[in-house]
């Protein structure tokens, strides 16, 4: 199956920082990328769906200004948590389309804490 | 967010049982994934179905699409104890975003 990968796996920062979260398809091209998050013991929640070449759609409740998101090419969006807090921290997937009929595979995840 | 309803929430069972779950929304679906989320890491592919009334097994796992569109089943056969971790459905959804729906999640735990 086709392969994503999400870089950091783990990330801990302090309030008021930066971060960045990489993810990239191994072995294909998504035009297309999807970002999630999720708390503990919870299902995945859709935060924004990526665009090669043009704006992020985020999910209604999303703020666009607080996690950016640049698909820059086919095989890498990045999602950046700006000027992070605690209640930012969670696990981070992302996903990309790929294989038959667009089936969604999946990213390792990061794990962000904020202190 | 939307979420469909997946039930059960959690189940213990005895290795070497069957494990059904199920996932129904009131909104149509033209695709359902089935997921399996170890701690940790992120969801892994189990099945896929691409059409109303698919039956598709892989390995021990039994998973049908609803004749509705809205519904879906997980079937496990003489369950393993590595079979423990969290199955999530995920609907499709028909707008042609390939936006994805997630259900709950069922967490499964077997015993020895």
């Amino acid at each position: 199956g086709a392969v994503v990968s999400q870089h950091p796996s783990r990330v801990i920062c302090k309030s008021g920082t930066s971060v960045k979260i990489e993810c990239r398809s191994l072995d294909f091209q998504a035009t297309t990328m999807f970002w999630y998050r999720q708390f503990p013991k919870k299902s995945l929640m859709l935060m924004a769906t990526s665009n090669e070449g043009s704006k992020a759609t985020y999910e209604q409740g999303v703020e666009k200004d607080k996690f950016l998101i640049n698909h820059a090419s086919l095989t890498l969006s990045t999602l950046t948590v700006t000027s992070a807090h605690p209640e930012d921290s969670s696990f981070y997937i992302c996903s990309a389309p790929g294989g038959h009929q667009e089936t969604q595979y999946f990213g390792p995840g990061t794990r962000l804490l904020v202190l | 967010g939307q979420q469909l309803n997946q039930s059960p929430q959690s189940m213990f069972i005895q290795e070497g049982e069957d494990v059904s779950m199920n996932c129904t929304s009131s909104s149509i679906f033209n695709t359902w994934l089935w997921y399996k989320q170890d701690p940790g890491e992120g969801p892994v592919l189990l099945i896929a179905l691409y059409k109303a009334g698919e039956l598709t097994s892989n390995g021990r796992l039994t998973a049908q699409f609803g004749i509705t569109r809205k519904d879906s089943f997980l079937n496990i056969s003489a369950s393993i104890p590595s079979d423990v971790g969290i199955y999530f459905c995920a609907g499709q959804t028909t707008s042609g975003t390939y936006k994805y729906i997630f259900g709950t999640g069922t967490r499964l735990k077997v015993l020895a």
